[in-house]
């Protein structure tokens, strides 16, 4: 057990829909990270938040945004839901939020499906 | 854009034989971490290096960091079944905020 938690563990919904992923980081992370993994493109990086505010952004498409709360929990939120988008959604956090040797802890993930 | 290629994609051997895998880019990575995922689950990490030359181990596993901090590799010896998984190697660029990940290795180990 990494110590973050995601809810919900499972999402089957229709294209076109919105949906809010959540993410609770380990006890006195400040930074959270969402990745996407699809079988085609593997783990990718979409965005970062540390302490309340965007930290750093990857490949996060323009239907997509996140948000880190004051208590630090974060949520991803997916609107426009396009096949496409079924994947595994994963939260990371770590301790900081620019050190090379800042080490990430992963979520157990949520799976989307978009039919 | 910093890009990671991992070799081989899928490997799958004996139980106690020993196998490499390998992490390459054409990149400098301020750290290199690896991680074990199981089916259905998150990554869970193994091991983080931080210095080019640096090796790591960990009962059977060994991690080597390249000197120019460029390419990595996981060793592991006499491997069993419960070391079957995704190894996924992901790099931490200067700012360390984001990890590349490579496209992982699928390892499957036969009783």
């Amino acid at each position: 057990d990494s110590g973050v938690t995601q809810t919900p563990k499972h999402l089957i919904t229709a294209t076109g829909q919105r949906v809010t992923l959540r993410c609770s980081p380990r006890s006195g992370d400040l930074s959270v990270y969402w990745y996407q993994q699809s079988l085609d493109q593997g783990l990718q990086f979409l965005i970062q938040y540390y302490n309340g505010e965007e930290r750093a952004k990857g490949n996060i498409l323009e239907r997509f945004s996140a948000q880190q709360f004051p208590d630090l929990h974060s949520e991803l939120n997916l609107s426009s839901l396009e096949l496409g988008d079924s994947a595994l959604y994963f939260c990371a956090s770590s301790v900081r939020g620019q050190q090379g040797t800042d080490t990430q802890y992963f979520g157990p993930g949520t799976r989307l499906t978009v039919l | 854009t910093q890009l990671l290629e991992q070799s081989p994609q899928f490997l799958s051997i004996q139980e106690g034989e020993n196998l490499t895998v390998y992490c390459n880019s054409s990149s400098v990575f301020s750290s290199l971490q690896w991680y074990r995922q199981e089916p259905g689950e998150g990554p869970v990490l193994l091991v983080t290096v931080v210095t080019g030359g640096e090796v790591k181990k960990l009962k059977r596993l060994t991690f080597q960091f390249g000197d120019a901090r460029k390419d990595s590799s996981l060793h592991i010896t006499a491997a069993q079944p419960g070391d079957t998984g995704l190894y996924l190697c992901a790099g931490a660029g200067a700012a360390g905020n984001k990890l590349t990940f490579g496209g992982g290795t699928r390892v499957l180990v036969k009783p």
